[in-house]
């Protein structure tokens, strides 16, 4: 998975309670992205960060915020977690160099909003 | 604004056939043309990208896409079939001219399930 790893993998939490994921890449690219997948809707965009302490709002980013202090972390904080945010986060990377637009993946992490 | 359609939500062939995951788009401008595949409980893979050029573009695992401008379309295409090729596709997109942080629109997805 592209230099890229995501923890915790899995997670259960409670309603109302702060849920923080991070993201971690070793491959130094400029580009991070936070992802949401749920069936019948593909992959949304919450959140991405073009440089360190630069970020800017997807799709989805209600209740949803972000923080890049290090190229290389992207964490992902969901304020108030309600059941409606149970899904799959997926982090990506990009260069975004002019000759190399896509993304790289990482494993994921599924998290259940009880 | 940019958006990507994949109108089956899933494609069945037999090992052995030509298949085909058909991918349209809607850009303002030029289109930058992805495929992704997912495997379970992975995450996207990335299998080939259009960005300008020949119209067939050749990517991993022996597929190939066809990029066709005057349908908006950007097909999956594989001449022989595999078991193993069973997984969730992903088409994307990119507007050439967007400046801001090469952000890519998914189409919600297409599960191909190839058979003995």
């Amino acid at each position: 998975d592209a230099g890229i790893t995501q923890s915790p993998r899995h997670k259960v939490t409670e309603t109302g309670t702060p849920v923080t994921l991070r993201c971690h890449q070793t491959e130094n690219h400029r580009y991070m992205y936070w992802y949401r997948q749920d069936p019948g809707h593909g992959l949304r965009l919450i959140h991405y960060s073009y440089g360190v302490k630069d970020t800017d709002k997807g799709e989805v980013s209600d209740g949803y915020s972000v923080s890049r202090s290090k190229t290389e972390d992207f964490l992902l904080t969901l304020e108030s977690a309600t059941s409606s945010q149970t899904s799959v986060y997926f982090c990506a990377i990009s260069p975004a160099d002019s000759s190399s637009y896509e993304q790289y993946f990482g494993p994921g992490t599924r998290l259940t909003v009880t | 604004a940019q958006s990507v359609a994949q109108p089956e939500d899933q494609v069945n062939v037999a090992e052995g056939n030509p298949l085909t995951v058909k991918c349209t788009y809607s850009v303002s401008g030029n289109p930058y043309l992805f495929w992704y595949v997912q495997y379970p409980n992975r995450g996207l893979q990335f299998l080939l990208k259009y960005i300008t050029g020949d119209n067939l573009v050749k990517g991993s695992y022996g597929f190939e896409a066809e990029f066709n401008k005057s349908q908006t379309s950007f097909h999956l295409k594989k001449p022989s079939a595999l078991v193993s090729d069973s997984a969730l596709y992903f088409c994307a997109v990119r507007d050439m001219w967007d400046g801001t942080a090469s952000k890519l629109t998914f189409g919600t997805g297409t599960r191909l399930q190839v058979t003995l």
